[in-house]
């Protein structure tokens, strides 16, 4: 079974230039996450979707941020413009529906780390 | 608003040590409890999970953790940590209805010296 896909893995971009993440995930499952992780801390939700609809991005700061899930499979992540403080690993997540809902494993892709400079 | 408390930040150990992670959370609610390792260079993988029955739980590599209810923990153990046990350590909690918002602590770093 293929495991999350995410590119690319490393960026490094300048304050204020766009940048864009790829995640591909596990084939089947209906829940896709995005986190990012600070160095130092744990992973931070950043939106949540349930096939192509949002369930959650209350954390997404959504002056910069956006994500879209199209066909409810793979998903971009764009941050535009960056700021310092988005330097971070950019982690996508997939976990399968369950009759109990999206309470299973997750399973999480290599990452994608940005150094904004 | 619940969330997820990892008390131990950096934790060093010698080879055959015993090792205690410590897992708090506040939710009022029923919730499944997992805990996730990173090892250096590679991404978060389930070390186990907890979703209901026995609160003893086993997982890979001979880790376990026990759910405690009362105390809202869900610690982790392993009698004897090698070497390739250095890792993060993330302790992560979603209620079973409701909000499915997945919480992770920030993570113990261990360290274990060979």
């Amino acid at each position: 079974e293929a495991g999350v896909a995410q590119s690319p893995r490393y960026k490094i971009i300048e304050k204020r230039q766009s940048v864009a993440f790829w995640c591909n995930p596990i084939s089947g499952h209906a829940t896709l996450y995005w986190y990012q992780q600070i160095l130092g801390q744990g992973p931070k939700l950043l939106i949540q979707f349930q096939n192509n609809g949002v369930v959650d991005d209350s954390q997404l700061p959504k002056d910069r941020f956006s994500a879209e899930r199209l066909k409810g499979v793979d998903s971009t992540l764009k941050i535009q413009p960056a700021k310092l403080e988005d330097s971070a690993v950019y982690l996508c997540a997939s976990s399968p529906w369950t009759s109990g809902g999206p309470t299973d494993t997750q399973y999480f892709g290599p990452g994608t780390r940005l150094t904004v400079l | 608003a619940q969330s997820v408390s990892q008390h131990n930040h950096h934790v060093i150990l010698s080879e055959a040590a015993s090792l205690e992670l410590g897992c708090n959370y506040s939710y009022g609610g029923t919730v499944n409890l997992f805990w996730y390792v990173q090892y250096p260079g590679q991404h978060l993988q389930l070390l186990l999970k907890y979703f209901s029955g026995d609160p003893l739980v086993k997982g890979i590599k001979g880790f376990e953790a026990e759910f405690i209810k009362s105390k809202f923990s869900f610690n982790l153990r392993k009698p004897s940590v090698q070497w390739s046990d250095t890792a993060e350590y993330f302790c992560a909690v979603i209620p079973t209805s409701g909000t499915y918002k997945y919480i992770f602590g920030t993570g113990t770093r261990l360290k274990v010296l060979a």
